[in-house]
């Protein structure tokens, strides 16, 4: 079986451009979860989605934004891209938005990798 | 707000030698959530161990075990047995459910482990 899927693998921005990340759960899962990782430090959580709704929202500026779709994949978008913004993404997805034995398990796509010039 | 802190930023061990990984966290909740992640040069997080708040006994997995002090908040990765293809960054993360729904994974710094042959 297919884990969580992200694309691209790589990007290089330049300040002040727009990104498109996306993100395929493991089938099945129908809630996914983004995350920033900046070098050398812990993942950073950004959203959640469940259903096409977001559940939940961490502490990013408003240039931060994203959406789920009817087949559960995701999208993060980040406009007027900042030097700060360079980091590794990661997209993790589980299988709902329940707490419970093996529900919460998130698992982690290898992410993408974008660096802002 | 909840915090989790790895107090040991680089460890190292010989092959086939046990190791124990740090990590305390802070919050007022009771029912919760704790894992153990392991971020290979892959870059892709991978669940190590998961520990759930209200239940007593310690986690295992193979060779992987947890020392859970609830009382002391931490949460400590036992790993037995070293291999060379356990060197990566481990991340201990704390999830706090929410009326029944899973929250955000809140994580550490990380702890780099190298196994040494």
């Amino acid at each position: 079986d297919a884990g969580v899927t992200q694309s691209p693998t790589h990007l290089i921005k330049t300040r002040g451009q727009h990104v498109t990340l996306r993100c395929s759960p493991i089938s099945g899962h129908k809630s996914v979860s983004w995350y920033q990782q900046v070098l050398g430090q812990g993942p950073q959580f950004i959203f959640q989605y469940y259903e096409k709704e977001e559940r939940g929202r961490g502490n990013f500026p408003d240039r931060f934004s994203a959406r789920q779709f009817p087949n559960y994949s995701s999208e993060l978008n980040v406009n007027a891209l900042l030097l700060g913004d360079s980091a590794l993404y990661l997209c993790a997805s589980s299988l709902s938005r329940d707490s419970g034995p093996g529900e919460d398990i998130q698992y982690f796509g290898a992410g993408t990798r974008l660096s802002v010039l | 707000a909840q915090t989790v802190t790895q107090s040991q930023p680089e460890m190292s061990v010989q092959e086939a030698e046990t190791v124990t990984l740090s990590c305390t966290y802070d919050t007022s909740e009771s029912n919760y959530y704790l894992f153990w992640y392991k971020q290979p040069p892959s870059r892709q997080m991978i669940l190590v161990i998961r520990q759930e708040a209200y239940k007593q006994q310690n986690a295992t997995e193979n060779r992987f075990s947890v020392n859970f002090q609830k009382a002391a908040k931490s949460f400590s990765l036992k790993i037995s047995d070293s291999q060379l293809g356990d060197t990566a960054m481990y991340f201990c993360a704390f999830m706090n459910p929410i009326g029944g729904s899973q929250g955000n994974l809140i994580f550490g710094k990380g702890t780099k482990l190298s196994v040494k042959p």
